[in-house]
């Protein structure tokens, strides 16, 4: 079975700190995402990346950056976290279809 | 503009009763998937339709691809209160390797 981790199930931080939300797939996966979501908005893309060192902006990459040194692990950065940013975050690889992992609920205070 | 629109976004039924969510779209999909998420995990893929007018069928869910591939639909028969969750549909454009969600449908099932 693949397995996708999120390195937090619930995360409270401060505004302006700066915040890292982990994820790591033991597959061996080129491709993995960063979705939030959000009552009445669903799911929106933040920034995905086919490879290592490879990143690309979702819909939403604002207020976020994401780090791939390594095939395994996609980092998911709050520069300084604001309130606007309290949601679900949700990782996921995809091969033809989405493998999430447990989702990491982020409130910022 | 939503790509894919999901109906409807709520529903609460009593155990026993039959549903249908269904999900659509101007849009030609190359395929269309189902999830369900339960509250406080991620999503679970349940079903991928691939070929237009095509059924699939898990247990008491039936999942049909629309001819035009289009639009989906999900029917539960006899609902059971473990099937409570947010049901999604995603889907694949032309050779995009990027997946749209809709925005899900919130279902309660209550014993």
């Amino acid at each position: 079975d693949v397995k996708v981790t999120q390195s937090s199930r619930y995360l409270v931080k401060r505004t302006g700190e700066k915040v890292f939300l982990e994820c790591v797939q033991d597959m061996d996966h080129e491709n993995m995402f960063w979705y939030r979501q959000d009552p009445g908005l669903g799911l929106r893309l933040i920034y995905f990346s086919y490879d290592v060192k490879m990143k690309e902006k979702g819909d939403i990459p604002e207020g976020y950056s994401v780090s791939r040194e390594k095939k395994e692990r996609f980092s998911l950065i709050l520069e300084s976290a604001s309130t606007n940013q309290t949601s679900m975050y949700l990782c996921a690889i995809m091969d033809r279809k989405a493998f999430f992992g447990q989702g990491t609920r982020l409130t910022v205070v | 503009t939503q790509l894919l629109e999901q109906s409807p976004q709520f529903l609460s039924i009593q155990e026993g009763e039959n549903l249908t969510v269904y999900c659509n779209s101007s849009s030609v999909f190359s395929s269309l998937q189902w999830y369900r998420q339960e509250p406080g995990e991620g999503p679970v893929l349940l079903v991928t339709v691939v070929t237009g007018g095509e059924v699939k069928k898990l247990k008491r869910l039936t999942f049909q691809f629309g001819d035009a591939r289009k639009d989906s639909s999900l029917h539960i028969t006899a609902a059971q209160p473990g099937d409570t969750g947010l049901y999604l549909c995603a889907g694949y454009q032309g050779g995009s390797e990027k997946l749209v969600f809709g925005k899900g449908m919130k279902l309660t099932v209550n014993p």
